[in-house]
């Protein structure tokens, strides 16, 4: 069975950081592309960052360049997000999921980040 | 950056009727459409891909149909666990910048 787990969300200042987690199992985590997609309180989805299976290529939306930074561990079939320089506007529930075909099959369920003083 | 813009924001059906929902892209995206319901409290799940091809395990209910910049998701027969968000995203461009819809409420009647 397919599971995502997210860990590592929680209250934190403005300008401040904070390093998602996402512990994946079930299935081979090293031949998928994988992603980071939010949705701030009672809003839509956004999609955050994507990752290549090796590393080595990484792409963000245009809000987050330069402050977040997507990684990958094959070896412990984990997915990070280092998100710096936080505004108030990160704030959000933040999802890990798999990519098929560009699109998200399966999700974990969410780890929640506050920005706020 | 590609806007997806849905229709209507809220629709109320009758379970056992049918529900149309709508999704229309800013320029053409061809078929790099998907389709994401989404309950409170839950994480997103993927019905739709390839504009109209069903996700793993998703019942024959479900079917998207457009291409192009209008796309349509219709649910058959509703059934009470069907009321919830759905959004419509989309994968065209590379480098990725994928968007989504701002969501779809599909309510009990």
């Amino acid at each position: 069975e397919v599971q995502l787990v997210e860990s590592g969300g929680g209250l934190v200042q403005p300008g401040g950081s904070l390093r998602l987690s996402c512990a994946a199992s079930g299935f081979t985590f090293s031949t998928y592309w994988m992603k980071w997609v939010r949705q701030a309180p009672g809003k839509g989805l956004e999609w955050v960052a994507s990752i290549k299976q090796d590393g080595t290529e990484k792409y963000y939306v245009d809000s987050v360049k330069g402050r977040f930074t997507i990684s990958r561990d094959n070896a412990r079939n984990s997915l990070y997000l280092q998100m710096n320089s936080l505004r108030a506007e990160d704030t959000a529930v933040y999802y890990c999921a798999r990519e098929w075909y560009s699109c998200g099959d399966y999700w974990g369920q969410g780890t929640l980040v506050t920005v706020s003083s | 950056e590609i806007v997806m813009t849905q229709s209507p924001a809220t629709l109320s059906v009758s379970p056992g009727e049918r529900a149309t929902l709508s999704c229309r892209a800013s320029q053409s995206v061809s078929n790099n459409l998907a389709w994401y319901q989404q309950k409170p409290g839950q994480a997103p799940r993927l019905l739709i891909y390839g504009a109209s091809t069903r996700a793993t395990a998703i019942p024959a209910r479900f079917s998207g149909s457009g291409s192009g910049t209008e796309f349509t998701l219709s649910i058959s027969s509703l059934q009470s666990e069907d009321f919830a968000v759905y959004y419509c995203q989309q994968y065209k461009n590379w480098p990725p910048e994928y968007t989504f819809g701002q969501g779809t409420k599909l309510e009990i009647k």
